[in-house]
């Protein structure tokens, strides 16, 4: 099973953290944790990557759980313009392409 | 650098009729994907081209043919369209599709809808 389980939605307030969490407790050693997200109608937008370590970049953070059967994605400020639908992938051997699950779709509120 | 470009942008066809999507990346990249988003749900992979001179199958592949035309450009082909293709059609690249740190980077999507 190569997928992923994130909540539907999640609501934000303007300026606070979003904090979006993934389960991928069957993943495998090798499988990469992937987050992307998609601003209606456009294509998906890669966020941040990681195997092991906590990572972070200009976008935003990621957290994995010592054990790797979670991750949370973190957008420090969230803005209106980060309203979009997020996605958690695992992604590990060539041929077990990208797959997106339903994503949630985070709302940020004024 | 304009990333992934695909073609036609919107398209209206008549079940039975035949249209191939085109897409292009120019970012060097090896790998190249075809993906459907129905409304309301995720990406669904289609076919995929892991280098130049292979193509193979993803979640979904019938009703659809694909061509590794060369490096820079993948096309999706619809034979005989049927109304349940009617879809968003993402084409996506990256450098490779072996593990590592592979980011997939996407088109800006083709809105198809067969009558």
């Amino acid at each position: 099973d190569a997928k992923t389980t994130q909540p539907t939605s999640m609501d934000c307030a303007e300026g606070r953290a979003a904090n979006l969490p993934c389960n991928h407790s069957t993943i495998s050693g090798n499988e990469y944790v992937y987050w992307y997200r998609q601003i209606h109608s456009q294509g998906p937008q890669y966020i941040i990557h990681g195997l092991k370590n906590n990572e972070t970049n200009e976008m935003a953070s990621l957290i994995i759980t010592e054990d790797r059967k979670s991750s949370t994605l973190i957008l420090p400020h969230a803005t209106l313009r980060d309203t979009a639908v997020y996605y958690c992938i695992r992604h590990g051997n060539a041929g077990n392409m990208l797959t997106f699950g339903g994503g949630t779709r985070l709302m940020v509120k004024p | 650098n304009a990333g992934v470009t695909q073609t036609p942008k919107f398209q209206v066809l008549k079940t039975g009729q035949s249209m191939t999507l085109q897409c292009a990346q120019d970012m060097n990249h090896n790998s190249m994907y075809w993906y459907r988003q129905d409304p309301g749900m995720g990406l669904r992979l289609i076919y995929y081209s892991a280098s130049e001179g292979t193509t193979d199958k993803g979640e979904v592949p019938n009703g659809y043919n694909v061509s590794r035309l060369n490096k820079r450009e993948f096309s999706l082909r619809l034979e005989s369209a049927a109304p349940s293709q009617t879809s968003v059609y993402f084409c996506a690249s990256s450098l490779q599709t072996a593990v590592g740190g592979n980011t997939i980077y996407f088109g800006e999507g083709s809105w198809l809808t067969v009558v």
